[in-house]
């Protein structure tokens, strides 16, 4: 069974403050990992879609990047617009979700 | 109207009250997801239709009614619900079904609550 587990539950950091989100991830075959971003009451925002380990990429003060175990989605300066939650999920068949890190970037 | 939009955006039903939940897709996909979302669980896929056609039942209890009369719209008919059904139910769409590293997108989702 595919199973996604994302750490830690909940960051807060100050505005500038750089870290890391972590998805590990157990599964027969990765076919593809994808981060989202998820603000309250509304539906999940795709960022990334990885494939192989070693693969990287970026957009604006986020970077994901992937190994054969884990991917890491690093914010670099935060600001307090990043605070949301953010998914992780790995495609094998169908899509299996992570429970989210809720990130607060405190001004 | 641009994505994926759903209707209602909340919604209160009793237990014996039939109600349902609408999403339309405006991106081109053929291949159509309803989730549900409960407080401090993952995301759980419930069905999936791919050109129409249902694809995937995950185990979902039969008082829960999908329906996809074409590519761009999808309906959740619910009756005789539990308050345990309460959750934030999300519309999704992909290009296709299964295909590698192809993209959800994702509706705002419609917030249910069962009294």
């Amino acid at each position: 069974e595919d199973q996604v587990t994302q750490s830690p539950e909940a960051l807060r950091l100050q505005e500038g403050e750089s870290s890391s989100l972590n998805c590990s991830y157990t599964v027969s075959g990765l076919r593809g990992l994808f981060w989202y971003r998820q603000d309250p009451g509304k539906g999940p925002e795709f960022l990334f879609t990885l494939y192989s380990a070693g693969e990287e990429k970026e957009k604006e003060r986020l970077k994901a990047t992937l190994t054969k175990k884990e991917s890491f989605l690093h914010i670099t300066a935060p600001k307090p617009e990043d605070s949301a939650t953010y998914l992780c999920a790995v495609q094998a068949g169908r899509l299996t979700f992570g429970e989210g890190t809720q990130l607060t970037v405190n001004p | 109207e641009t994505g994926v939009t759903q209707t209602p955006r909340h919604l209160v039903m009793g237990m014996t009250n039939k109600k349902s939940l609408k999403c339309e897709q405006h991106l081109g996909h053929n291949a159509m997801y309803w989730y549900k979302q409960s407080a401090k669980k993952p995301l759980e896929l419930m069905f999936v239709y791919n050109f129409k056609e249902q694809t995937e039942n995950n185990s979902v209890p039969s008082r829960f009614s999908p329906e996809c009369p074409n590519s761009s719209h999808l309906f959740l008919h619910l009756h005789t619900l539990q308050p345990e059904d309460s959750a934030l139910y999300l519309c999704a769409s992909s290009q296709r079904q299964g295909e590698a590293g192809l993209e959800q997108y994702f509706g705002p989702g419609t917030r249910l609550t069962v009294t």
